[in-house]
């Protein structure tokens, strides 16, 4: 069975700094998406990774993703108060599945 | 495009009554994907559907909970007889194609409160 784990699970960081989020998973997956989810709200899709090396840059947030290491990273440039939300990392299981595994979320507070 | 609609967005039902949920997906998407997302934690998978098939119903409870999608209208997430555990956000997802080269919209959710 996929398991997605994400850490941090709670981050509190500072406007202005930079830090990444972890996303692992336990099985083959060439697909992996990036997801933000405010309180009370939908998921709006941030990044969609089909490949092994892929890496993709959007504003303050880069995401890559590493098949060998089945790793894929949420990195945030100089933060601001609008990046807090809580972020979701998603995985379709081997290369012909279709459902999206969800890691738990880290929740993001940016203090300014 | 209207994106993947989803209604009521709010749903309120007692204990032991019906809940009947709705999707339309994105126009020109004909793979519907049903989750369901607890407070506080991740979206969990319940049901994939194509027009007229169920291809994936392995996260679906085994009694009370069923889904369909229709060749005309929009998929429906029913549940019979709802306990308070059912009470979650139900989102609805759709793709333009079965691995999700275009990633995966989601609907707005439908928040389900059992009292």
């Amino acid at each position: 069975e996929l398991k997605v784990e994400q850490n941090p699970l709670f981050l509190s960081m500072q406007e202005g700094k930079n830090y990444t989020i972890y996303c692992n998973y336990s099985t083959t997956s060439d697909r992996l998406y990036w997801y933000r989810q405010d309180p009370g709200k939908s998921l709006e899709s941030l990044f969609v990774l089909l490949s092994n090396g892929a890496v993709k840059q959007e504003g303050r947030l880069m995401a890559s993703l590493d098949t060998k290491a089945r790793l894929s990273t949420l990195h945030i440039t100089a933060a601001v108060h609008d990046l807090s939300a809580t972020y979701f990392c998603a995985v379709v299981q081997g290369t012909s599945g279709s459902r999206l595994t969800f890691g738990e979320g880290t929740q993001l507070t940016v203090n300014p | 495009n209207a994106g993947v609609m989803q209604n009521p967005r709010h749903l309120v039902r007692r204990r032991g009554q019906e809940a009947r949920l709705r999707c339309s997906p994105m126009k020109g998407h004909s793979h519907v994907y049903w989750y369901r997302q607890l407070p506080e934690e991740g979206l969990k998978f319940m049901v994939y559907l194509q027009k007229e098939n169920i291809i994936d119903e392995s996260g679906m409870p085994k009694e009370r909970f069923s889904a369909e999608f229709p060749k005309e209208g929009p998929s429906i997430l029913r549940i019979q007889q709802v306990v308070r555990g059912d009470s979650a956000a139900y989102f609805c997802a759709s793709t333009l194609d079965i691995i999700g080269s275009r990633g995966y919209t989601f609907g707005s959710g439908t928040r389900l409160t059992v009292v």
